[in-house]
């Protein structure tokens, strides 16, 4: 079965930086686009980025153009968030999420959560 | 950027139906997808393209888009039923996904 296994979550000082990881099992990982969504405590689900199949195609939210970086390694089927820069407003729970005809997500991992405080 | 208004909250008796509402202005024109999210779990899709439910969807989630609002309606509404609900899609014009703000369905 689908299996998405997010981990490198914790607690950080505004300023630094965080790299989150996604292991893929179950589904052959090198054909999929995949997404980072994130849901701040008690909040919405809000899209981060996404990333083609073969990493050729990268998008972003306006919010973290620049802060944030997706990217993936086919031949271990792991999937990557750099996020620098971290702010407060970056606390959240952060999912890996597979992509679904490129509209929509049909598989999520249980998350990792980011805190960012001093 | 699309806007997608969701009531925050929604309340419905077991056994009757429940309807949660997903409002933009040329929604109709988009796939629209729902997801359902029960405290302390990861979301589920129970919709896709507007009306398709995926493998492992109970029958009783259907979904509709017409105009201006997309519907999510759980028939038969069940204690387990229980959850945050978000519609969302893809705005292919800027390559980003939008969600709306989520409606708690609560079961009276």
């Amino acid at each position: 079965q689908v299996q998405l296994v997010e981990s490198g979550g914790g607690v950080v000082q505004p300023g630094r930086s965080l790299r989150l990881s996604c292991a893929a099992s179950g589904f052959t990982f090198r054909t999929y686009g995949m997404h980072w969504v994130r849901q701040a405590p008690a909040g919405g689900l809000e899209w981060m980025t996404f990333i083609s199949s073969d990493g050729s195609y990268k998008y972003y939210a306006d919010s973290v153009e620049g802060r944030f970086t997706i990217s993936r390694d086919n031949s271990k089927n792991e999937l990557f968030l750099q996020i620098n820069s971290l702010r407060p407003e970056d606390t959240a729970l952060y999912f890996c999420v597979r992509d679904r005809a490129g509209v929509s997500f049909d598989y999520w991992g249980q998350g990792t959560l980011v805190t960012v405080s001093s | 950027s699309y806007v997608l208004t969701q009531p925050p909250s929604v309340s419905v008796a077991p056994g009757k139906t429940a309807s949660v509402t997903c409002v933009e202005n040329y929604i109709g024109s988009r796939r629209v997808h729902w997801y359902q999210q029960k405290p302390g779990q990861a979301p589920v899709l129970v919709i896709y393209s507007n009306t398709d439910r995926p493998s492992g969807i109970p029958e009783r989630f259907s979904g509709s888009n017409y105009g201006n609002t997309a519907t999510l309606t759980i028939s038969r509404v069940e204690a387990g039923d229980e959850a945050d609900y978000y519609c969302q899609v893809w705005d292919s014009s800027r390559d980003l996904g939008v969600f709306g703000g989520g409606t708690k369905l609560t079961v009276l």
